[in-house]
């Protein structure tokens, strides 16, 4: 089955500057990427995702990069804003989605 | 548009109870309902699958006759987790989808807390 790696685990910035959060798989066949959002006691909140067929994805200040090749994708987001605060989780799909293990983004004023 | 809820929020239940929760699509039909189970600080574990009108399919290790999931109807998919011990404490969430691996829509979660 598809596995999916995440990385860092925790992210600590300073508001205004850019955050990365990186993530691997391991099927070929995927061809879904999701991106979500998840605040503490709260659910999980899609903010972008891009198709296999795509190398890259933005709105605002966040974007998405899929290299195919080297089977990985990230998250960017610029300006960073202490509301961007959160656990942030990737996923890949062929069908059934496959979550990483998440990356608590910290962002400090 | 595309609201999931979850009932109950939270529930504290004593050992060797039975707890059901319920999982509901309020504007859209959903086809597939998936139930995760999220510890502290840790990442989404799939647990089952389940289309209408047919069994769920469950992941390797999830014990399908501990954690009963019926998706009766396109907007209704319950998970009861029976005989219930304190390992299985943890925050379960479901979510719904309309069959697009794009629209797939999140609950706000139960909070389980076997005593």
């Amino acid at each position: 089955g598809e596995n999916v790696e995440q990385h860092p685990s925790t992210l600590s910035v300073q508001e205004g500057d850019s955050a990365v959060i990186k993530c691997t798989y391991s099927d070929s066949a995927s061809n879904y990427f999701p991106w979500y959002k998840q605040e503490l006691g709260k659910r999980p909140q899609l903010i972008i995702d891009i198709r296999s067929n795509v190398g890259e994805k933005k709105d605002q200040r966040i974007a998405v990069t899929l290299n195919k090749t080297a089977k990985h994708f990230s998250l960017h987001i610029t300006e960073t804003q202490p509301e961007d605060s959160a656990v942030y989780f990737c996923a890949a799909s062929l069908g059934t989605l496959t979550f990483g293990k998440g990356t608590m983004l910290l962002v400090s004023p | 548009g595309a609201v999931v809820s979850q009932h109950p929020s939270w529930v504290i239940c004593k050992s060797g109870t039975s707890v059901k929760i319920e999982c509901r699509s309020l504007d859209f039909q959903a086809t597939t309902m998936f139930w995760y189970r999220q510890f502290p600080k840790q990442s989404l574990m799939l647990m089952a699958t389940s289309n209408e009108g047919s069994k769920a399919t469950y992941e390797q290790g999830v014990e399908k006759d501990k954690f009963l999931i019926n998706h009766a109807s396109l907007t209704l998919s319950t998970l009861t987790v029976t005989s219930a011990h304190p390992e299985d404490s943890s925050f379960y969430i479901c979510s719904a989808s309309t069959g697009r691996e794009d629209e797939q829509y999140f609950g706000p979660g139960t909070r389980l807390t076997v005593t």
